[in-house]
């Protein structure tokens, strides 16, 4: 049991290029969430979902899109990153969405 | 929506004393209150929460009040250790629901 899990740990990109972030939870949890953290502002929820085939709006949507075809995975992706994208992003999950969530290890994205 | 306001930011306490974190949130809606631990490089990590039916919790050296009328609540460290160390955050959230709101974290250290 592995929990909540996250690909790659570390990227650099240039400005304009996109990648995709992977987060994997083998929990059976429906509701999935992808946050940000910056210095001196916690963690900002970016885009959550609430079932497979899911997807809603957080705090700070804009700039990421995000896709759950599977259950157990939820992508983040960044089209065109800019460096106010540089950030550490943390992957979470929780059972139904009555109980505490639990992150995985993070991704630190460096935007040059 | 709901805004969580945590201090201090940073906290220095001797070994063995008592720290005691405080968070103010604005939605009297709000039911469900975690705590959490992050430790450099790692993920943040659930030490204890409490619901908004309950005015206090305790586990071991940890304790977590809850004043509903106020709309705050606070973590207490007693008899801390260098171990203790870290960032914590807090949240809110109106369960059963989907979005956490973090409070911006406070670094402590415990001077051995």
């Amino acid at each position: 049991n592995a929990g909540v899990t996250q690909t790659p740990k570390f990227r650099v990109l240039k400005t304009g290029q996109s990648m995709t972030l992977l987060c994997a939870q083998d929990m059976n949890h429906e509701y999935m969430y992808w946050y940000r953290q910056d210095p001196g502002m916690g963690l900002r929820l970016i885009h959550y979902s609430v079932g497979e085939g899911t997807t809603a709006k957080g705090e700070v949507p804009d700039g990421y899109n995000v896709s759950r075809l599977k259950k157990q995975n939820f992508l983040l992706g960044l089209e065109s990153a800019a460096p106010s994208q540089t950030s550490v992003y943390f992957c979470a999950s929780s059972f139904s969405g009555v109980e505490t969530q639990y992150f995985g290890p993070g991704t630190r994205l460096l935007v040059l | 929506g709901e805004n969580v306001e945590q201090h201090p930011s940073t906290l220095s306490v001797q070994e063995g004393d008592s720290a005691v974190i405080k968070c103010t949130y604005s939605d009297s809606a709000s039911n469900y209150f975690p705590w959490y631990k992050q430790e450099l490089g790692k993920r943040p990590q659930l030490i204890i929460d409490i619901r908004s039916n309950v005015g206090e919790k305790k586990d071991q050296r940890i304790a977590v009040t809850l004043n509903k009328t106020a709309k705050h609540f606070s973590l207490h460290i007693t008899e801390t250790q260098p171990e203790d160390s870290a960032v914590y955050f807090c949240a809110a959230s109106i369960l059963p629901g989907n979005q956490f709101y973090f409070g911006t974290g406070t670094s402590l250290t415990v001077i051995p």
